[in-house]
């Protein structure tokens, strides 16, 4: 059973530019959330996506928007890249119920320029 | 609201010794608690987690930990450290009415030496 999935692992992006970031969530869960881990900080909630919906939303500029797909896997976008952009970013899934056991990715590193 | 403070940014260790990581949360409703694990350039492990069941919580690789609600505490142990543990450990507060956002405290890094 594979786990979270997320693509690419490794980017680098010019300021200004648009990325997208993928995840795949592990078999069974219904609910992505996505997170940015600046260098020697703890990861940041940005949103969380269920049933297609974006469900709860950190502090982040609308910039940063998602979706998700029937399959329930998800993509993060962000818009006009800012070098405080560069940040490893995690995708996080579950089902969907409090207490449920979260299950983080391996992460995607993004490096503004 | 929620938030959780750990109380060492780093904590050293001798290979063999008991390793201990605090953690004090605050929450307006029932949490559930976690410890995650990051080694280096991976992503976040989960090491146990606590969801108003038994207050002494058993993990992967030996970790517990225990759920005090008088002190707000949930600090992370392990009798015996070995050299693997080096790596950042998050403690991870969940609320009901979060709709699953998780709240992460800054972390504590472990360093284990010979």
């Amino acid at each position: 059973d594979a786990g979270v999935t997320q693509s690419p692992t490794h980017l680098i992006k010019t300021r200004g530019q648009q990325v997208t970031l993928r995840c795949s969530p592990k078999s069974g869960h219904d609910t992505v959330s996505w997170y940015q881990q600046a260098l020697g900080q703890g990861p940041q909630f940005i949103f969380q996506y269920y049933e297609e919906e974006e469900r709860q939303r950190g502090n982040f500029p609308d910039r940063f928007s998602g979706h998700q797909f029937p399959n329930y896997s998800s993509e993060l976008n962000v818009n006009a890249l800012l070098l405080g952009d560069s940040a490893l970013y995690l995708c996080a899934s579950s089902q969907t119920g409090f207490g449920n056991t979260i299950y983080f990715g391996e992460g995607s590193w993004l490096t503004v320029v | 609201a929620q938030s959780v403070t750990q109380l060492d940014s780093h904590v050293s260790v001798s290979e063999g010794t008991p390793v201990l990581l605090r953690c004090n949360y605050s929450s307006s409703y029932s949490p559930s608690l976690f410890w995650y694990v990051q080694h280096p350039n991976k992503g976040l492990q989960l090491l146990l987690k606590y969801t108003s069941a038994a207050t002494l919580v058993k993990g992967i690789n030996g970790f517990e930990a225990e759920f005090k609600k008088s002190e707000t505490s949930f600090h992370l142990t392990k009798p015996s450290a070995h050299m693997s543990d080096a790596a950042e450990y998050f403690c991870v507060v969940i609320s009901t009415d979060s709709w699953g956002k998780l709240q992460f405290g800054a972390g504590t890094q472990v360093v284990v030496t010979p």
